[in-house]
């Protein structure tokens, strides 16, 4: 199994553009979380998935933020327009409810917004 | 509210020490889960171990051992003859059931960064 795939790995841009994350689940995981981690704030979730509805979105910082989950294999996290106190790592992590309680996590998209 | 307390924010050892990891805990719920998560300077989020609430039993996997006492809602992390290896930010994490929909939210601690030096 490849484990939970994030692209991209790295992404720079500009104060006001819009930035899309993405996330392929591991197959048969059917829900689906996203993360952000800060060195002020710690890890942080945003939105949690499961079965492809949006359950919690509470911490979704504002409307600039969101996210969907168009079918079981892929997610994307939005922010539009971005802003520089959005640099953060943000990972996507996912777990087969009801099988395992662990969630698997993705190797992370460091975002920095200059 | 769930809530997940590492008081220790940094510790350093030499190789070949002993350490531990403190997490204590906060839920009221009465089925829950327990977890700690490694985080190399990498990046990524390793998960070590996975313990429920009704499984008290301590578990010992090659030099990592750990500690679930609910009579102190302590959840503690024991690296036995540390290695440069092990120099990482450690996470202990909670997690709730969650009633509407189904599936695992995890509460994390702030995380204990431990570098382990020659």
């Amino acid at each position: 199994d490849a484990g939970v795939i994030q692209s991209p790995r790295h992404e720079v841009t500009e104060m006001g553009q819009e930035v899309t994350l993405r996330c392929k689940p591991i197959s048969g995981h059917n829900s689906l979380f996203w993360y952000r981690q800060t060195m002020m704030r710690g890890l942080e979730l945003l939105i949690y998935f499961n079965n492809n509805v949006p359950i919690d979105d509470s911490g979704m910082p504002e409307d600039r933020f969101s996210a969907k989950m168009p079918n079981a294999s892929f997610s994307t996290l939005k922010i539009q327009p971005s802003e520089p106190r959005d640099s953060a790592v943000y990972f996507c992590a996912t777990l087969a409810t009801l099988r395992y309680n662990e969630q698997f996590f993705g190797p992370g998209t460091r975002l920095t917004v200059l | 509210a769930q809530k997940v307390t590492q008081a220790q924010t940094e510790i350093s050892v030499v190789e070949k020490e002993d350490v531990t990891l403190d997490c204590v805990y906060e839920t009221r719920d009465t089925t829950y889960y327990l977890f700690w998560y490694k985080q190399p300077p990498s990046g990524e989020l390793v998960f070590l171990i996975r313990r429920n609430s009704f499984d008290e039993q301590n578990e010992i996997s090659g030099r990592y051992s750990w500690n679930f006492q609910k009579s102190t809602s302590s959840f503690n992390f024991t690296i036995t003859a540390s290695q440069v290896v092990d120099s990482a930010v450690y996470f202990c994490a909670l997690s709730e059931y969650m009633l509407t929909g189904g599936g695992n939210k995890l509460t994390f601690g702030t995380g204990t960064q431990l570098k382990v030096e020659l």
